[in-house]
């Protein structure tokens, strides 16, 4: 199993650009999330979804758009970034909540100009 | 919001002393998750705890639930350049089993 992938692992973005964050997820898992990590912050949860169809807002959502269309993937959108997104984002997934093992993919290390 | 509060920031040891990093909440925590992530790593599982005064051991590393799930610790026994890394505490708060909060974390160092 490869776990829990991203892509790619380093974005350098213009202000006003969009792109779109790829996260997938090969162990079946129903949970998955989005994290951005910015120093002296921790880990700030962005979206989540509890499965295909069903997506909910975490602490920072503002900028961000996700769907959850198949279990395995869940996409993060950037529809119009912002230097204030510059920013380490990392996908997680678990079995069911986040009461349980969160694994964390390697991360996307994105720069906004 | 609710958070969980996490202490020291950083520490620095010489390696073969010992660290603690504390995690605290105002609130009762159904459950606590404790994580490592390594320089330029993503954040690793390390343990979750769950009972009212629960101690779990792995290897030198020691995690303590409080008895009124309100606070955590994590302790390391003779570190080692190999434990070099932030450590993070998580936890769901406001009554969502689907909302990790993170504690800032507790970036350390050892000097060989």
């Amino acid at each position: 199993n490869a776990g829990v992938t991203q892509t790619p692992k380093f974005q350098v973005l213009k202000t006003g650009q969009s792109m779109t964050l790829q996260c997938a997820q090969d162990m079946n898992h129903e949970y998955m999330s989005w994290y951005r990590q910015d120093p002296g912050m921790g880990l700030r949860l962005i979206h989540y979804s509890v499965g295909a169809g069903i997506t909910d807002q975490g602490e920072v959502p503002n900028g961000y758009n996700v769907s959850r269309s198949t279990t395995e993937d869940f996409p993060l959108r950037l529809l119009s970034a912002a230097p204030s997104q510059t920013s380490v984002y990392f996908c997680a997934s678990s079995y069911s909540t986040g009461l349980e093992t969160q694994y964390f993919g390697p991360g996307t290390r994105l720069l906004v100009l | 919001g609710q958070q969980v509060m996490q202490i020291p920031q950083y520490q620095h040891v010489q390696e073969g002393e010992d660290f603690t990093t504390y995690c605290n909440s105002s609130t009762t925590l159904s459950n606590i998750q404790w994580y490592k992530q390594r320089p330029g790593g993503h954040p690793v599982f390390l343990i979750q705890l769950v009972k009212s005064g629960e101690v779990k051991k792995q290897k030198r590393l020691t995690f303590q639930f409080g008895e009124a799930k309100k606070n955590s610790s994590l302790h390391i026994t003779a570190t080692q350049t190999t434990d070099v890394g932030t450590y993070f505490c998580a936890a769901p708060l406001g009554g969502s089993n689907y909302k990790l909060t993170f504690g800032k974390g507790t970036l350390l160092t050892v000097n060989p």
